[in-house]
Formats: C-alpha cells, structure tokens, sequence
C-alpha cells in the first residue's frame, strides 16, 4: 500500500485555470506538509498542518489555499494559475511536530501552466 | 534561521568509486540533520538522519554520513558507488521549535559513469 499518494500525477492546464491537487497519507500521522520543487530542483516548504490545524504558512500568494478535510487528507488548491506556478509539487507526511521525526513524501505532482 | 547549504550542484563520479557529497548547516541549537535522495520523477526517500550520540550515522543503501559540529558538516558518503546511485541527493535541517520545519539545501546531482 502506498504511504503517502497524490492525485493527479501530472497537471497540465491553462493560465488563470483553478485546479486542485489532492493527498492522502496512510500512515496514521498527524502533519502534512505541501512542498514547491521548481524548474531548478530546489526544494520549499509552503504550508503545514497538524490535526486538521495550519500551523506554517510560508510566503505563499494568497491563490494558495489549502484544506484539510481530516487528519489523513491534505488537498492544495490554486486559483488563478500563472506561469510560473510550474512546478513539482511534492505532498509530506510526519508522525508528529517532533524535529526528529521522519518525513514521508508522496511522488509529486507536476503542474505545467500554458 | 535555519540554513543548509550543499556546494556542489553537479557531481560526477565512476562507478565503483567512492562518493562525499557536502552539507554545511547553519542553525542556533543542536541540529536535527537528514539526508535525503530523489530519483528521478520520484518523491524523496530518507538516507537517514542525524540527532544525537554517534557522529557516524549509517542509513540505507551502503550510505554513512558524519556530524562534525565543529565543522558544521553533515557530510554524505558511499565506499563504492553504483549506477542505480544517480539521483539528486538534498541535506536538510530540522528544527526542535517552529513545528519541527525542515530546511532543505539546493541538491547535488549526481551522475554515476559506467
């Protein structure tokens, strides 16, 4: 069974499309995380939740709005797509808020914005 | 703030030879330090991870890396590398506050040569 799976694979829409991006963990954890992996492979953290909660909002435009439905799901909504919302977006799981504990990350997302 | 900075972009090595792939952090309190490897079009795997007690830390794969604090470098290594090894390998702080975030560095390419 996969740990952590997100839908779809890969995305590609037109520019000021909305699209939704889903994830789901299995794992029984209590933090999700939603990643940006750019054209440069560089990897950042744009928002967490733990039990359902937001608790980091990096510096993310406001199209983003994620939701999380339940403590399994984490879903990344986008309004408004722009070019350079291309990227990989990359879906993580953690058992708790501990810095030690493992992450788990789903295969990703590609999004191409035409 | 946490910081990871990993100097080499690309790497190219024989197989056969070994492998170090650099990571320096920059944090206030005592790190909490991962490696990670993405192969292509795949989310990211944990090498394995650093806390506390012995600097050497063995993970999966024939992977070891080393905490030096007075260095600050939590180098990755390999005695002999393999050709399934070419991937893009990311270091990664962990915090012990702010909701355990992880700072990931830019990634090292790596390209194994038959």
């Amino acid at each position: 069974d996969t740990a952590v799976s997100q839908t779809p694979k890969y995305l590609v829409t037109q520019m000021g499309n909305d699209k939704s991006i889903k994830c789901e963990q299995n794992l029984g954890h209590d933090t999700m995380y939603w990643y940006k992996q750019d054209s440069k492979k560089f990897l950042k953290i744009m928002f967490s939740y733990n039990n359902k909660e937001l608790i980091i909002n990096e510096t993310v435009p406001n199209r983003f709005s994620p939701k999380s439905p339940d403590k399994a799901h984490l879903n990344l909504h986008i309004n408004s797509l722009e070019l350079g919302d291309s990227a990989v977006y990359f879906c993580a799981s953690r058992a708790g808020l501990a810095g030690t504990d493992t992450q788990y990350f789903g295969p990703g997302t590609r999004l191409t914005v035409l | 703030a946490q910081s990871v900075t990993q100097p080499d972009i690309h790497i190219t090595v024989s197989e056969g030879a070994s492998l170090e792939l650099r990571c320096n952090y920059s944090y206030g309190a005592t790190p909490y330090l991962f490696w990670y490897v993405q192969s292509p079009g795949q989310g990211l795997q944990l090498l394995l991870k650093y806390f506390s007690g012995d600097t050497l830390v063995q993970g999966i794969k024939g992977f070891e890396a080393e905490f030096k604090r007075s260095q600050s470098s939590f180098n990755l290594r390999k005695p002999s590398v393999h050709w399934s090894d070419a991937a893009e390998y990311f270091c990664a702080v962990g915090a012990a506050t702010n909701a355990g975030k992880s700072t990931f560095g830019d990634g090292t390419t790596l390209t194994v040569k038959p």
